[in-house]
This record gives structure tokens, sequence and C-alpha cells, in this order.
């Protein structure tokens, strides 16, 4: 049980466009979706935290206009990088909270997407 | 703030070694505590965490890891390494429904 999955697991595109990545929790409701950016060799940095039918709370520094979150249901949480430039390219890893879990913060985390700009 | 320090950024053993990576948090109350691997290019995978109770706790593949309040750590262990064990290795903190704050991972390697 306990699954999170991502969509798509690898994409490229060019710069200036938009590109769109799906988190869903396969198994289980997730009130809560987390949203993080992974540099090479480094840790994970927490971008915005999105929680089912409202607006995401986003970490200092992260462009909420560029990186667009919608939780529009229990099980499936959106990232859009809007206007993606070559610094954007990254490994963005989502993962959910179990509704159902209580204060133990346990998160489940997805396979991750690596985004390439060109 | 919360905050979690990983002292070795990347560590070598010998496959059949014991290994011990180390934690250490920074929290205001009680810590909840977790260990997370990851595999290149692949999401992460819960190890083992803690919430209460006893301070030794049992993970997956083997690994424990031990609370000591006084020392502020939480570190992993695992008696006999295997090559499958490397990959990177992430240690967290966060509380009840608080954001988890992840240490800057410790990279490890297995040699024959």
């Amino acid at each position: 049980g306990a699954v999170v999955s991502q969509h798509p697991s690898w994409v490229i595109c060019k710069s200036g466009t938009s590109v769109k990545i799906e988190c869903r929790s396969l198994d289980f409701q997730a009130t809560t979706m987390f949203w993080y950016r992974q540099f090479p060799k480094q840790s994970l940095m927490l971008m915005a935290t999105s929680n089912e039918g409202s607006k995401a709370t986003y970490e200092q520094g992260v462009e909420k206009d560029k990186f667009l979150i919608n939780h529009a249901s229990l099980t499936l949480s959106t990232l859009t990088v809007t206007s993606a430039h070559p610094e954007d390219s990254s490994f963005y890893i989502c993962s959910a909270r179990d509704s159902s879990g209580g204060p133990y913060n346990e998160q489940f985390f997805g396979p991750g997407t690596r985004l390439t700009v060109l | 703030a919360q905050s979690v320090t990983q002292p070795d950024i990347h560590i070598t053993v010998s496959e059949g070694a014991s290994l011990e990576l180390r934690c250490n948090y920074s929290y205001g109350a009680t810590p909840y505590l977790f260990w997370y691997v990851q595999s290149p290019g692949q999401g992460l995978q819960l190890l083992l965490k803690y919430f209460s109770g006893d301070t030794l706790v049992q993970g997956i593949k083997g690994f424990e890891a031990e609370f000591k309040r006084s020392q502020s750590s939480f570190n992993l262990r695992k008696p006999s390494v295997h090559w499958s064990d490397a990959a990177e290795y992430f240690c967290a903190v966060g509380a009840g429904y608080q954001k988890v704050t992840f240490g800057t991972g410790t990279k490890l390697q297995v040699i024959p």
C-alpha cells in the first residue's frame, strides 16, 4: 500500500513552454501533498505544500506564478512549470501524506520527474 | 527552526562490514525522525521512523536506528552491508503536522 505515482517520469521541453507534472496517491487519500525540487547531488528542497481544495503554501523564494500547483482532488496534485527556462531543469519529487495517518507525518514519495529544459 | 545535519557527505565501506550513518537534529520539542534511502534517479523510500517509545527502531532491509535525546542524534546502522545498499541516505525531522526537513544526505559506496 501507500503508493504514489508521478507522470511523466521524464520530460524534455523547449525554453518558454509550460510543463505539467502529475502526482497521484494510488491507494490512499491525501489531503496534503508536497512538491520538492532536488538539484544534482543535493538534498530535497521543499517548494510548496499543497492542500486539497485550497491554495498551495509556497516556501520562501519559490515563485508561485512560475510553479503553479493545483490539488483538485484527494488523490491528485499537479505542478505546472510555466515559461520554463534551462535553470528550471531539475528533479521534481512529490510526496503525499495519508489523510488517515494522524499527526505522524509520514510522507510517501513518488518516483520523481526529471525535467530538462533546452 | 528545525534542522538536520548529516556530517558525512560520502562514506565508503566494504561489503560485509558494519555501517553507521550519522544524523544530528535540532528541534524544540519531541521530534519525529525518519531515514530515507534514494537510489539514483529514483524517489525516496522510507527505511524507518521514530515517533515515541523504544529508542531503538528496526526498519526494512536490516537497518536500525537509535534515538538519543541527550545527543540529539538518530544514527542509522546496519551490521553487514550488501552491495545493493549503495545509495544516498537522508535523515529527516518533523513533528505533528509540520513540514519535514531533510538533511543534505550521505552517499554510501560499497566496495567488494
